[in-house]
């Protein structure tokens, strides 16, 4: 069964560095997603990608994140100068553009800010 | 207001019992979509069933169906003939609008369900 991939699957950095956190989605999905979950609580959205750009961003995705389909297959999420709370699970999902279609989500990348 | 709400924090079930996991949602769209996820230990996100605010039907999916009532805003799961493997953290998330563009998910909180032998 397709699905999609996450790396790394686990990532300690110092505070203030540049994290990139990459994703292969599904090869004929076409909406593209960045959810975080922070140890204990409730998932929460921060963006949406379609077409090239970004569709839909959430509050939490201020400056210092943004999000790249640089070719054909990957799909990243770029954290500038991490902060403490950054630390988190993050997930990326896929979907196709069928609205009873479940977002495939990967497995995530646990991300340790220190 | 929170768009989804769990009120179950933990359930508890016997192995083979069905159970009944509560999820409302709070919503103006007439377009919208409910979807239950499970989350194992392991953290990954399994998605388990769909409803449309359009479907006239409850949704099923093997061992998993969603009991819909619309007017009440509830989209409670409901597990049949548990299993130890069903323990797990379960997710209630909605989407509004419908159409061909897919916008974020709200999530709830979450149930953390523990079956037993």
């Amino acid at each position: 069964e397709p699905e999609v991939t996450q790396t790394p699957s686990h990532q300690v950095t110092q505070m203030g560095q540049e994290v990139i956190l990459r994703c292969v989605p599904i090869s004929n999905h076409l909406y593209f997603y960045w959810y975080r979950q922070i140890l204990g609580q409730k998932v929460e959205f921060l963006v949406s990608f379609y077409n090239n750009e970004i569709s839909e961003k959430s509050e939490i995705f201020d400056d210092q994140f943004s999000v790249e389909r640089p070719d054909g297959s990957n799909f990243t999420l770029k954290i500038r100068s991490t902060k403490l709370e950054d630390s988190a699970m993050y997930f990326c999902a896929s979907s196709e553009a069928r609205a009873n279609y479940g977002y495939t989500f990967g497995s995530g990348t646990r991300l340790t800010v220190v | 207001a929170q768009k989804i709400t769990q009120t179950q924090p933990g359930m508890f079930v016997q192995e083979k019992e069905a159970v009944t996991l509560d999820c409302t949602y709070d919503t103006s769209d007439p377009s919208y979509g409910l979807f239950w996820y499970k989350q194992p230990s392991s953290g990954e996100m399994i998605f388990l069933i769909y409803q449309g605010s359009y479907d006239q039907q409850n949704a099923t999916e093997g061992r998993y169906s969603l009991n819909f009532q619309k007017a009440r805003k509830s989209a409670n799961l409901v597990i049949s003939a548990s299993q130890l493997g069903d323990s797990a953290m379960y997710f209630c998330a909605m989407r509004e609008g419908g159409g061909s563009t897919l916008g974020r998910l709200y999530f709830g909180r979450g149930t953390q369900l523990t079956v037993w032998p």
